[in-house]
């Protein structure tokens, strides 16, 4: 069964510190990894897409990388600001083709606070 | 439009009611993707769109779940018959071509309430 799965479930860190989120997946076969931010009560937004050929990809202070033989991906977030509180969710597209089959994992809830 | 709407962004019902859930895409994408996201969960992938037909419905948990997009652009989400079980954020995306490199673009979401 295709699964996504997140560690930690939830961090507190403070304002202007790092922190690094994990993701692993058993989704058979890999596309493409995409890792999303989601504010409450709001739609996920795209933070980083990578496909299979790629181990690091940056998005401002976001950068998320990813060993396709662990089938681990990680985000990173340096100097982190109040605005970084938001669930990220690691999204994991396998199979060829359409865009539909994606698994999402449960999502890392972050707070950052002064 | 500017993003992806969604119609209402709240809808309370009874069990057994039927409702629908509306959602206006990015103008010219062609592909649309609902989603169901219970709390403290992830999205879970319910049906896909390209252009007016439904390329993947491999996501709907049973019969009573339907989705349509006649012309290609807006799409609704019937639910009959609602259960308790139906409550959660129901999110649309929609994506420039469907293919598995796009990004998906979401709206805010409908929160559906069965009581």
């Amino acid at each position: 069964k295709n699964q996504v799965e997140q560690s930690p479930q939830s961090l507190i860190i403070l304002e202007g510190k790092n922190c690094t989120l994990q993701c692993n997946y058993t989704v058979s076969p890999f596309s493409n990894l995409r890792w999303y931010k989601q504010d409450t009560g709001r739609g996920p937004v795209s933070l980083t897409i990578m496909t299979f050929s790629e181990n690091t990809k940056s998005n401002g202070r976001y950068t998320a990388t990813l060993d396709a033989d662990t089938k681990q991906s990680s985000l990173h977030i340096t100097a982190s600001q109040l605005s970084d509180s938001a669930s990220y969710i690691c999204v994991v597209s396998g199979g060829t083709g359409t865009a539909s089959k994606l698994t999402f994992g449960t999502g890392t809830r972050l707070q950052v606070t002064l | 439009g500017a993003g992806v709407s969604q119609t209402p962004s709240n809808k309370v019902t009874e069990k057994g009611k039927y409702v629908e859930l509306r959602c206006d895409p990015i103008s010219g994408h062609t592909a649309l993707y609902w989603y169901r996201q219970s709390l403290g969960q992830g999205p879970e992938f319910l049906i896909y769109f390209q252009g007016t037909g439904a390329a993947d419905d491999s996501g709907l948990p049973n019969d009573r779940f339907f989705a349509v997009r006649p012309e290609g652009s807006v799409s609704t989400l019937k639910i009959q018959r609602t259960e308790r079980g139906d409550s959660a954020v129901y999110l649309c995306a929609s994506s420039s071509h469907g293919i598995n490199t796009d990004t998906q673009y979401f709206g805010p979401g409908t929160r559906l309430t069965v009581l």
